[in-house]
């Protein structure tokens, strides 16, 4: 069964740290990738996606992430935070036969200090 | 707001009553699904439909669950006999997928919060 991994359940940074936060996944097929954020009080909004191509995929607000297809990884970079980026951050795939159904990982709260 | 709604926001219950959630997709999604969020998980895909066939259901859907489109447009999730293990944040998700563009995007709504005491 599919099935993904966010490595960080908090992460605590301050403001203008460089943030990185792990994502993997177990499908040996083709798959899409996300990055969903939920600002507190808000509905899941998407910062990326990859489909096909170029495997460094930029969103937004800063934010970048990167397809590494032999470690099953789709780690998300934002060289600089703010405070505005506290939120909470899921990683989803979906493989291409599976009807767009979204498998998340188990999210990553990131709470940033001013 | 032309997103994805979800109609109540907020549901307090009493185990064993019966519960029914309402989603209006993006008008012209043709995709419809519903997940589970509890706490400290991410969401859970529970079921979803192309136009008003129901195409998968999760095996986390247990016979106390069903989900309609009757019309292809808005959805209906009831659950019957309601459970304390059903207290949860009950996410609705619309796209438009077609035979040019079958890899979209998910657009979700604020969800369904249900308390069963």
């Amino acid at each position: 069964a599919q099935s993904v991994s966010q490595h960080n359940h908090h992460v605590i940074l301050s403001e203008a740290a460089s943030l990185e936060l792990g994502c993997n996944y177990s499908y040996g097929g083709t798959v899409n990738l996300f990055w969903y954020v939920q600002y507190p009080g808000q509905h899941l909004q998407l910062l990326l996606k990859y489909f096909s191509g170029d495997p460094l995929v930029k969103g937004i607000k800063g934010f970048e992430a990167e397809f590494i297809k032999s470690k099953f990884s789709f780690n998300l970079r934002k060289p600089s935070v703010q405070w505005s980026d506290t939120a909470e951050y899921f990683c989803a795939v979906n493989a291409n036969n599976q009807g767009g159904k979204l498998i998340f990982g188990q999210g990553t709260e990131l709470s940033v200090k001013p | 707001d032309t997103g994805v709604s979800q109609d109540p926001r907020h549901k307090i219950t009493k185990r064993g009553q019966n519960v029914t959630f309402r989603c209006d997709p993006i008008s012209e999604h043709n995709r419809l699904y519903w997940y589970r969020q509890t706490l400290g998980q991410g969401p859970e895909f529970l079921t979803y439909f192309q136009n008003e066939a129901q195409l998968e259901k999760s095996r986390l859907l247990s016979d106390r669950f069903s989900a309609e489109r009757p019309k292809g447009s808005f959805s209906t999730l009831e659950i019957q006999r309601t459970e304390q293990g059903d207290s949860a944040m009950y996410l609705c998700a619309s796209s438009l997928v077609t035979q040019a563009n079958m890899n979209t995007e998910a657009f979700f709504g604020q969800g369904t919060r249900l308390t069963v005491v």
